[in-house]
């Protein structure tokens, strides 16, 4: 079965410094690959996609990697403050049966310290 | 434009009893889908509506859950009877059109069902 593995459970990383979180998957080969940030109390909120044929993403402050071979996306937040202090989740679609369901990792909370 | 909402927020039920979520999806959203998040596990697919039918319900764990989505519009998750095992938070997303790029998803607040 599909699986999505994110590298750690929590990350502390120091006010402006880069925060990079890492997301593993196996026995899936998905068109494309989401992140999501979630605040406590608070459903996801959708910050990036990537598809298979793009290497690399950008929004802002935030950039997305795509490794098909590795089966790795990489989600590096730049210049981090302590407002990007969050969950966040990679999420991969499921198109089985015509539907676009979401398969999630567990997340990493992710803390910047002042 | 309003997001999707949820409601209740929390729900506090007895096993045995029944419990009806409901789940209103931002205008226009043909796709609508549940989630459920079980403590110190990850979010988890329940089903898939396109308008008011059923596209894939192959997350629903048992014949205890019944959705509907009423007129392809808000959309209610019925537990009943409730296990100590349905506690959990459950989301509710919409999402525009499976093509093109409108690929994300909104996600409601969640409820969360607590069975005690």
């Amino acid at each position: 079965s599909q699986k999505i593995e994110q590298n750690s459970e929590a990350l502390n990383i120091q006010e402006g410094k880069t925060a990079t979180l890492t997301c593993n998957y196996t026995n899936y080969s998905p068109a494309y690959l989401q992140w999501y940030r979630q605040d406590p109390g608070r459903g996801p909120v959708f910050l990036l996609l990537i598809r298979e044929n793009e290497k690399e993403k950008r929004k802002e402050r935030l950039k997305v990697t795509f490794d098909t071979t590795l089966k790795q996306s990489l989600f590096h937040i730049t210049a981090s403050q302590p407002a990007d202090s969050a969950t966040y989740l990679c999420a991969l679609p499921y198109s089985g049966a015509g539907s676009y369901q979401l398969t999630f990792g567990k997340g990493t909370k992710l803390s910047v310290i002042p | 434009e309003a997001g999707v909402t949820q409601f209740p927020s929390h729900s506090v039920i007895e096993k045995g009893q029944t419990v009806t979520l409901r789940c209103d999806p931002i205008s226009g959203h043909d796709n609508l889908y549940w989630y459920r998040r079980v403590m110190g596990k990850e979010i988890k697919f329940l089903l898939h509506f396109v308008k008011e039918s059923k596209q894939d319900e192959s997350g629903m764990p048992n014949n205890r859950f019944l959705a509907e989505r009423t007129g392809g519009t808000y959309s209610t998750l019925k537990v009943q009877p409730a296990e100590l095992e349905d506690s959990g938070v459950y989301f509710c997303a919409s999402s525009q059109d499976r093509t093109g790029d409108l690929f994300e998803q909104y996600f409601g607040p969640g409820t969360r069902l607590t069975v005690t």
